[in-house]
């Protein structure tokens, strides 16, 4: 694919459950970023991966989220025991990493709603 | 760590007059300062950015300053048209961390 694909695009779930959401960067890219973005706000920094290594996880709001990217291309957001003030729209991008452009290239976003 | 502000938060402009926001930030290691547009349900998209050695970046009708001694950059949009209505957010990218933080968005209206 030619631009970063996160799925799901829509996902609703329960107060409490567990949720997965998953980003396929851009070919190539070493960095990637996870960003939060809730309605009428920024993105809000979450994690900076630089390949397999999260870089800078101070975004993450608490211990009941955690991401990972094994293979140093797609990663997962994970969020355990949601809540309904997780709601909001995630945002996953990459970028070609140190020495490259700086631009960050953005999904469409996974909007997650906690009930 | 790094701050980004952002003004004016929403602002209308009749169509052919110009738009300007300004952002400033609180980390001088910040050396990479992108503008994002993003349209209702869509994704952020980069519109102009601007690196710390230079002061001033144009292309057609977008332009951005940079006053890294005050630390303030700035959007400036002329000839403005109903397409150019969306949520435009400015960016700091901090040069050791490589996290780049969010201004928090400006809702240009462009009235026909």
């Amino acid at each position: 694919g030619a631009g970063v694909s996160q799925t799901p695009s829509n996902k609703v779930t329960e107060k409490g459950k567990y949720v997965e959401l998953r980003c396929d960067p851009i070919s190539g890219h070493t960095a990637l970023y996870w960003y939060r973005q809730s309605l009428g706000q920024g993105p809000e920094f979450l994690i900076y991966f630089q390949g397999t290594g999260a870089a800078d996880d101070s975004g993450l709001p608490n211990d009941r989220f955690f991401a990972v990217r094994p293979e140093g291309s797609v990663s997962t957001l994970k969020i355990q025991r949601t809540e309904r003030g997780d709601s909001a729209v995630y945002l996953c991008a990459s970028s070609p990493g140190p020495g490259g452009t700086g631009e960050l290239f953005f999904g469409e976003g996974s909007r997650l709603t906690v009930l | 760590g790094e701050n980004v502000e952002q003004h004016p938060s929403t602002l209308s402009v009749q169509e052919g007059d110009s738009a300007v926001i300004k952002c400033t930030y609180s980390d001088s290691a910040s050396n990479y300062f992108p503008w994002y547009k993003q349209e209702l349900g869509k994704r952020p998209q980069l519109i102009i950015d601007i690196r710390s050695n230079v002061g001033e970046k144009k292309d057609q009708r977008i332009a951005v300053t940079l006053n890294k001694t005050a630390k303030h950059f700035s959007l400036h949009i002329t000839e403005t048209q109903p397409e150019d209505s969306a949520v435009y957010f400015c960016a700091a990218l901090d040069s050791g961390t490589y996290k780049y933080i969010f201004g928090t968005g400006t809702r240009l209206k462009v009235l026909a």
